[in-house]
């Protein structure tokens, strides 16, 4: 079967450093995804993950250990428009993604 | 990256009524797919969206409630029919190349009444 689990939801300051985990059990593997959504509107991409290790993009960062089936997503520098629900999926095969419950992240002032 | 238009954007049907979705990329694309996002929800995936053959449904979800079709490489329609209030769910479609990330439509927002 598959099974993605992330935590329900975080709260973190203004300023601040937070990381999402997310950890998969899914009968194939051809990559990781990160997405950000907020209220109303379309998942939009944050990051993709295919080898172990991190990848940097701005404020975002993303991890992936493929041997333990678990990600995270580093957000730095928070602001107060990333309040937001983060989708992790995974790509088991093919195109289509399995998601994640998300987590909704509020930031604080 | 591809430009997804969907629409309608949002719609109010009444039960017993089917309501078809509508997606147009700007570009060709190999794979496109629906899903269903509920209330408080994560996205569920209803159907993988084949050129010129059947579509391939997940688990859970039957071509008899959601008819699909995709003619070309471009665009694609769900259907979804014999609404009920348990529809009421925001339909997004999405596309993909092989290796890269999935691009989502703007969605449509349902309310069955």
């Amino acid at each position: 079967g598959q099974n993605i689990d992330q935590p329900t939801e975080m709260t973190a300051t203004e300023g601040a450093i937070v990381q999402i985990n997310c950890t998969y059990q899914t009968s194939g593997f051809n990559g990781l995804f990160w997405y950000q959504q907020h209220a109303g509107e379309a998942p939009t991409f944050l990051s993709y993950n295919v080898l172990d290790g991190l990848e940097e993009k701005g404020r975002f960062s993303s991890f992936l250990s493929r041997s333990k089936g678990y990600s995270y997503l580093l957000l730095k520098e928070l602001q107060m428009k990333d309040s937001a629900s983060y989708l992790c999926a995974v790509r088991p095969q093919g195109g289509k993604l399995i998601f994640g419950q998300g987590t909704e992240l509020s930031v604080k002032p | 990256s591809a430009v997804i238009s969907q629409k309608p954007s949002r719609d109010i049907c009444q039960r017993g009524t089917s309501l078809t979705i509508q997606c147009q990329v700007d570009s060709q694309v190999t794979m496109m797919f629906w899903y269903r996002q509920q209330p408080g929800q994560s996205l569920t995936l209803i159907a993988t969206a084949n050129q010129g053959s059947e579509a391939t449904y997940e688990s859970g979800f039957v071509i008899d409630k959601f008819p699909i079709s995709r003619p070309n490489l471009t665009f694609s329609t769900l259907t979804v029919s014999n609404m009920s209030p348990e529809d009421s769910s925001i339909y997004l479609c999405s596309v993909a190349s092989q290796g890269s990330e999935a691009f989502f439509g703007q969605g449509t927002r349902l309310t069955v009444v």
